[in-house]
């Protein structure tokens, strides 16, 4: 079966960094995204990684190992506004787009 | 330009009944795509419409249906409402079938009494 692992629930402090694992097993791999969903609304697109490595942007970095079927997404500067669910999501070789359940993030002050 | 939008935004229903679910994706997009988002879950893929076809179909019953209109909008129609059926329905538009430049809508939400 295909499966995407995410943490539940994470928790950090306002100006901080916090980094949200993302491991997948899916038949074939064609791209993982991350997207960040606030209570309520519909998911907005942080990243999208294919090749291996670290794409940065801005306060937001993906990284993506193929080999390992592992993602991180790493936040700096944590702000309050940060407080959301953050979707790791992958496509797979029929270019389905598979959904981890999400990790909420709790920023403090 | 306006975004994806998506009517209504909230609906109740009773079991056994039917709902019908409409989006109108970003101007210029010829892709329609839909989602069901459980509580507490993330989204699962129910449909992909590309040029008025069916491209692509998640793992759902055949009580849910849709299709494509000749202006790029989008009807999801679930029959026989079940209570598991209540979730966030949220529909996503593209420019083609690529999944990197999907935008999402605001979400329909569906109670099922």
């Amino acid at each position: 079966g295909q499966n995407i692992d995410q943490p539940t629930e994470m928790t950090a402090t306002e100006g901080a960094i916090v980094q949200i694992n993302c491991t997948y097993q899916t038949s074939g791999f064609n791209g993982l995204f991350w997207y960040q969903q606030h209570a309520g609304e519909a998911p907005t697109f942080l990243s999208y990684n294919v090749l291996d490595g670290l794409e940065e942007k801005g306060r937001f970095s993906s990284f993506l190992s193929r080999s390992k079927g592992y993602s991180y997404l790493l936040l700096k500067e944590l702000q309050m506004k940060d407080s959301a669910s953050y979707l790791c999501a992958v496509i797979d070789s029929n270019y389905q787009l598979i959904w981890g359940a999400g990790t909420k993030l709790i920023i403090k002050p | 330009d306006a975004g994806v939008t998506q009517s209504p935004t909230h609906l109740i229903k009773t079991r056994g009944q039917h709902v019908t679910l409409r989006c109108s994706p970003i101007s210029g997009h010829k892709s329609v795509s839909w989602y069901q988002q459980v509580l507490g879950q993330g989204p699962q893929f129910i449909f992909q419409y590309y040029e008025k076809e069916e491209r692509g179909r998640g793992n759902f019953p055949d009580r849910f249906s849709a299709r494509q209109f000749p202006n790029y909008s989008s009807e999801l129609n679930v029959n026989a409402l079940l209570l598991g059926d209540s979730a966030l329905y949220l529909c996503a538009s593209s420019s083609g079938l690529e999944w990197e430049t999907q935008y999402f809508g605001p979400g329909t939400r569906l109670l099922v009494l």
